[in-house]
């Protein structure tokens, strides 16, 4: 079975701060894929980056990036630089390649941007 | 390419009535999915298509849930005598072979039974 947790049911960053929003997954299947989405009031879930199980680097995508931890199973994202458009929920996901591509989803991180 | 769309965006029903979902997906997307979402936690799988063939479907779906893809382009998702415990958001997603799979979600239907 495959299972993604997150712990962090709340957290505050001040404006210009990094913030991490941890991840951990559990998974049996040998190649897999890790998302984070980001969720706001309007309630759209909008794709912020990816990382494939065999990826040698940690993924990047502007102010975000991917601390993919393999033998820790983990998958923290990191936002730099936040802004207050940046509050929202975010959700970490699962896709493991034998699952015909449906997501498993955490049960997010409500994150808020203090000016 | 205007993205997935959902419709309607808002559904308030009566316990016992039908309702039904339409998701038109972004076009040339071979991959349909539905998700279910209650307030306060992460979206739960419901179903996929690829093309019109619906290829899994999770338990979660009871037997009023019924999802079709009939031409393989847009999909619809019946509730047939909701109940209260259906009040939710129901997101659809599509995606193809050329993005890997990467899944684009539409605004969603929030659907409230009374």
């Amino acid at each position: 079975a495959q299972k993604i947790t997150q712990t962090q049911p709340g957290m505050f960053v001040q404006e210009k701060e990094a913030v991490t929003l941890d991840c951990t997954y559990d998974t049996s299947d040998p190649s897999y894929g890790l998302f984070w989405y980001k969720q706001p009031s309007s309630g759209e879930m909008i794709f912020l980056i990816y990382q494939g199980s065999y990826d040698q680097q940690n993924a990047t995508e502007g102010r975000y990036s991917l601390n993919f931890q393999k033998a820790r199973k983990s998958a923290n994202l990191v936002i730099s630089a936040s802004q207050l458009g940046d509050s929202a929920m975010y959700f970490c996901a699962m896709r493991g390649d034998n699952q015909g591509g449906k997501l498993i989803f955490g049960q997010g991180t409500e994150l808020s941007v203090k000016p | 390419d205007t993205g997935v769309s959902q419709d309607p965006r808002h559904k308030i029903t009566k316990r016992g009535q039908n309702v039904t979902f339409r998701c038109d997906p972004i076009s040339e997307h071979n991959r349909l999915y539905w998700y279910r979402q209650t307030l306060g936690q992460g979206p739960e799988f419901l179903t996929y298509f690829q093309n019109e063939a619906q290829l899994e479907k999770s338990r979660l779906l009871s037997d009023r849930f019924s999802a079709e893809r009939p031409k393989g382009s847009f999909s619809t998702l019946e509730i047939q005598r909701t109940e209260q415990g259906d009040s939710a958001m129901y997101l659809c997603a599509s995606s193809s072979p050329q993005d890997s799979y990467e899944q684009y979600f539409g605004p969603g239907t929030r659907l409230t039974v009374t």
